[in-house]
């Protein structure tokens, strides 16, 4: 089945850290462009990193540049967002999907999405 | 930076009727960059159409999208039971990429 799979959410202290994955199956991971979007409770989808299939390049949204690292594992299937100095306003649900581009190639739009995994940042 | 406004924030309808979702930008969307996911509750969201009006694969016929500019349409032609969901849009032509707040498509 062709499928993404978040974990490692949960409820961190303001300043902590926290290290999301994504496991992939059923379609070529390595090929694959792929994104970490986020939604805070009651606000809109967020695209918070993207990280190209040979990682290569890597952007991150402002709210999180220099606090966020966006990895893979190709050998693992997997993708991970490592976020330090968490604050409140990280709380959100944390997708990852998958770029609609194969190959090299970037669309910006999302072709495939897990459940997600939930973030709370509170005291 | 574009904003995406989504109205009505719900829709109620009853099964067999057909859903108009708007999707306004604050400028011009570049290009056809104008995508729409659908997304039920507890589920990952769903890509439905890209390229403004290009259902994705194995997304029904009563969906279509159609639009330029800075308005945009997502049309359900007759609502099944599986489509009430919240529906988003998404510009993908500038950085940074942004989403609509949403429509709800409720049962009536």
């Amino acid at each position: 089945e062709v499928q993404l799979v978040e974990s490692g959410g949960g409820l961190v202290q303001p300043g902590g850290s926290l290290r999301l994955s994504c496991a992939a199956s059923g379609f070529t991971f390595s090929g694959s462009n792929m994104n970490w979007v986020r939604q805070a409770p009651g606000k809109r989808l967020e695209w918070v990193s993207y990280i190209s299939s040979s990682a290569s390049t890597i952007y991150y949204a402002d709210s999180v540049k220099g606090r966020f690292t966006v990895s893979r594992d190709d050998a693992k299937n997997s993708l991970y967002l490592q976020m330090n100095s968490l604050t409140a306003e990280d709380t959100a649900v944390y997708y990852c999907a998958r770029d609609h581009g194969r190959d090299g190639y970037t669309y910006w739009y999302f072709d495939l999405w897990g459940r997600g995994t939930l973030v709370t940042v509170s005291s | 930076e574009i904003v995406l406004t989504q109205s009505p924030g719900t829709l109620s309808l009853s099964p067999g009727e057909r859903a108009t979702l708007s999707c306004r930008a604050s400028q011009s969307v570049s290009s056809t960059y104008l995508a729409w996911y659908q997304q039920k509750p507890g589920q990952a969201p769903r890509l439905l159409i890209s390229g403004v009006s290009s259902r994705a694969t194995g997304i029904p016929d009563r969906f279509s999208g159609s639009g330029s500019g800075t308005d945009f349409t997502l049309t359900i032609s007759r609502l099944e039971p599986e489509d009430f969901a919240v529906y988003y849009c998404q510009q993908y032509g500038s950085s940074p990429l942004a989403f609509g707040g949403g429509t709800k498509v409720e049962i009536k």
